[in-house]
């Protein structure tokens, strides 16, 4: 079975522009989150989606946001983009919904912003 | 508020020593699970160890075993007669009603295992 799968793996914005990043999850598994993890703030939970539906979210600006399509593969968007906001982010997927089950992560997309 | 602590930001021992990685958490709820991650250079997190908190059993998987003491809030990691391999940095987690069940996570502790 396929692992996790983010892309791209590696990206470099500049102060003011947006980002997109991709996941796409464990076949079978419909519920997909996010997290960034930074040497400052260490990990930290973005938001969660399941069938589509976003289910839970962290405390983050609105800049920050996601979706989640019918084949459950899931995007998050960030627009104007910060220096802080260079981080790995990293998605991981259950198949059920909630983080009290065991997730799987994929290797993370990590972004910086100059 | 739920914290959870991870006291030991690095620890370093040699290949088969014994190695106990801390994790002391804060919770209001009686409801509530615990985790260990464990992220190696790659960066991906390896799921290690989900428990609730009606089950104070320890556990042990092969070289691995987890000490859940409610008493002392304290949800302990050991590795025995480490391997190379096992050098990475390891997470520990909570999630409960406290928290609007999102995952709150440990500093982390990093681990070497020097050959």
């Amino acid at each position: 079975k396929a692992g996790v799968t983010q892309t791209p793996r590696y990206l470099i914005k500049t102060r003011g522009q947006q980002v997109t990043l991709s996941c796409s999850p464990i076949s079978g598994h419909r519920s997909v989150s996010w997290y960034q993890q930074t040497p400052g703030q260490g990990l930290q939970f973005l938001f969660e989606y399941f069938s589509e539906t976003q289910r839970n979210k962290g405390n983050f600006p609105g800049r920050f946001s996601g979706r989640q399509f019918s084949n459950s593969r899931s995007e998050m968007n960030v627009s104007t983009l910060e220096l802080g906001d260079s981080a790995l982010y990293l998605c991981a997927s259950s198949s059920l919904t909630g983080v009290n089950y065991e997730q799987y992560f994929g290797p993370g997309t990590r972004l910086t912003v100059t | 508020a739920q914290k959870v602590t991870q006291a030991q930001t690095e620890i370093s021992v040699v290949e088969k020593e014994d190695v106990t990685l801390d994790c002391v958490y804060e919770t209001r709820d009686t409801t509530y699970y615990l985790f260990w991650y464990k992220q190696p250079p790659s960066g991906e997190l390896v799921f290690l160890i989900r428990r609730n908190s009606f089950d104070e059993q320890n556990e042990i998987s092969g070289r691995y075993s987890w000490n859940f003491q409610k008493s002392t809030s304290s949800f302990n990691f050991t590795i025995t007669a480490s391997q190379v391999v096992d050098s990475a940095v390891y997470f520990c987690a909570l999630s409960g009603r406290d928290s609007n069940y999102q995952l709150i996570w440990g500093a982390g502790t990093k681990l070497i295992i020097k050959p």
